[in-house]
């Protein structure tokens, strides 16, 4: 099975700040790797796809980037509604598996 | 505009049985892989199967294996889970979600199960 790891798994940014978070895979996926935001008692919202594809409707403030086996979600001014846990998620090959997330706090 | 609603959750004691439901409206629901994804109580997103566009091919993680069924019905816009011999463990929401390959493009909002006795 392929592991996700994410760092870091949470962090403290202010409105307007640039966010960075990162993704390791256990081996290669090329470029097979989603971000999702996830908001308290809602459902995730996809962000990125193929790591480095906007997903339509997204704000531009987010990017990905990365292939093989580090990647990057990069929240460029965050916003007071982008305050959310992020998942980062492998469509190589199954099991599927997800990143342990990053909750994003204000501080 | 897309929508995904479950149903089916509840509470179930162990070794219980459950089905989930998943319709589907607003995209060709024949033209995409569709999962269930989990999340237990305060953790993160657990995939835990999925089924191609034609129902041809089925993949599970491996603590449900042999436990729980992923099925579709092209005709109804419909997805299942047919989920047997409960466990503590599997007490989560349960998404449905839709994708063109094996990434998650559509959510639905989820359905609770609570496997307790």
């Amino acid at each position: 099975d392929i592991q996700m790891t994410q760092s870091p798994s949470s962090l403290s940014a202010s409105v307007g700040d640039t966010v960075t978070i990162t993704c390791r895979a256990s081996q290669s996926i090329s470029t097979f790797l989603s971000w999702c935001q996830q908001k308290p008692g809602k459902a995730p919202k996809r962000l990125i796809y193929s790591a480095s594809n906007l997903q339509s409707g997204v704000p531009s403030r987010f990017s990905g980037s990365g292939s093989g086996t580090d990647f990057t979600l990069t929240i460029s001014s965050l916003q007071p509604e982008d305050f959310a846990t992020y998942y980062c998620q492998q469509a190589y090959s199954a099991p599927l598996t997800f990143g342990g997330g990053t909750k994003v706090e204000i501080k | 505009e897309v929508q995904l609603v479950e149903s089916g959750g509840g509470l179930v004691q162990p070794g219980g049985s459950l089905r989930l439901s998943c319709a589907a409206s607003g995209f060709t629901f024949s033209t995409y892989w569709m999962s269930w994804v989990r999340q237990a109580p305060g953790k993160g997103l657990e995939w835990v199967a999925n089924i191609k566009r034609d129902g041809s091919e089925k993949r599970y993680v491996d603590s449900v294996k042999g436990r729980f069924t992923i099925s579709r019905d092209n005709a109804r816009n419909s997805l299942f889970l047919q989920m047997s011999s409960l466990r503590d463990e599997d007490t989560a929401v349960y998404y449905c979600a839709a994708g063109s390959g094996w990434s998650f493009e559509y959510w639905g909002q989820g359905t609770l199960v609570t496997v307790s006795s």
